[in-house]
């Protein structure tokens, strides 16, 4: 069964600074993976996905995620974070075939001004 | 183009009753997913239909059903409420059941038993 990782309850990090969001997965066979973002009362928002190709993908709100298989980690990356980006964040796997999605219990994080 | 609408968007019910929610995909999305999300649980999948059929399952009780209509709109029930069912209840859709397509969530509706 596919299982995700993430183990950062919170991240804190400065607007201006570059920010990471940690995730690990666990999923047999090739993984699609994705990012989401979550605003207060909202549902979530796609940021961005991986399902083959490069390591590096480029997302919405100029968010990118790594993707490294030796390490079966999917990092959530920004250069320069915003007080906008305050929010929480969810990676979720999913395996090829019918299987469900499955999310990381998420990452909030907290820019400040 | 409309996105994912989940109605109503806040509920409040006794334990013992019976609550039923409700989810419009995009048009054109056969699929729709639904996830309970709690702040101890976080995001935990409930089931996943497909045209009117079943086809992914979660580790709920039989208390908590749905099910997809021919229009794909979909419906999940939850009987004898209890307590611990007071979460956001999240209903996602997709166009298809092929993996890597992305699901488009709703709002949600807040459910909160007393």
């Amino acid at each position: 069964a596919q299982s995700v990782a993430q183990p950062e309850d919170q991240v804190n990090v400065a607007e201006g600074n570059p920010l990471t969001v940690k995730c690990t997965y666990s999923v047999s066979g090739n993984p699609y993976l994705f990012w989401y973002v979550q605003y207060p009362n909202r549902g979530l928002q796609f940021l961005l996905k991986y399902i083959t190709g490069d390591n590096l993908v480029k997302g919405s709100y100029g968010f990118e995620a790594e993707f490294n298989k030796s390490q079966t980690s999917f990092h959530l990356k920004k250069p320069s974070a915003l007080v906008s980006d305050s929010a929480l964040y969810f990676c979720a796997v999913r395996g090829r075939g019918f299987q469900k999605l499955v999310f990381g219990t998420g990452t909030r994080l907290l820019v400040s001004p | 183009k409309a996105g994912v609408t989940q109605t109503p968007r806040y509920l409040i019910k006794t334990r013992g009753q019976q609550v039923t929610l409700s989810c419009s995909p995009i048009s054109g999305h056969r699929s729709v997913s639904w996830y309970q999300q709690t702040p101890g649980q976080g995001l935990q999948f409930l089931f996943e239909y497909f045209s009117e059929t079943q086809r992914n399952k979660g580790n709920f009780p039989g208390r908590f059903s749905g099910r997809q209509f021919s229009n794909s709109r979909s419906e999940m029930n939850v009987s004898t409420l209890e307590l611990g069912d007071s979460a956001l209840y999240l209903c996602a859709s997709s166009s298809d059941l092929i993996a890597k397509n992305i699901q488009y969530f709703g709002a949600g509706t807040r459910l909160s038993v007393l």
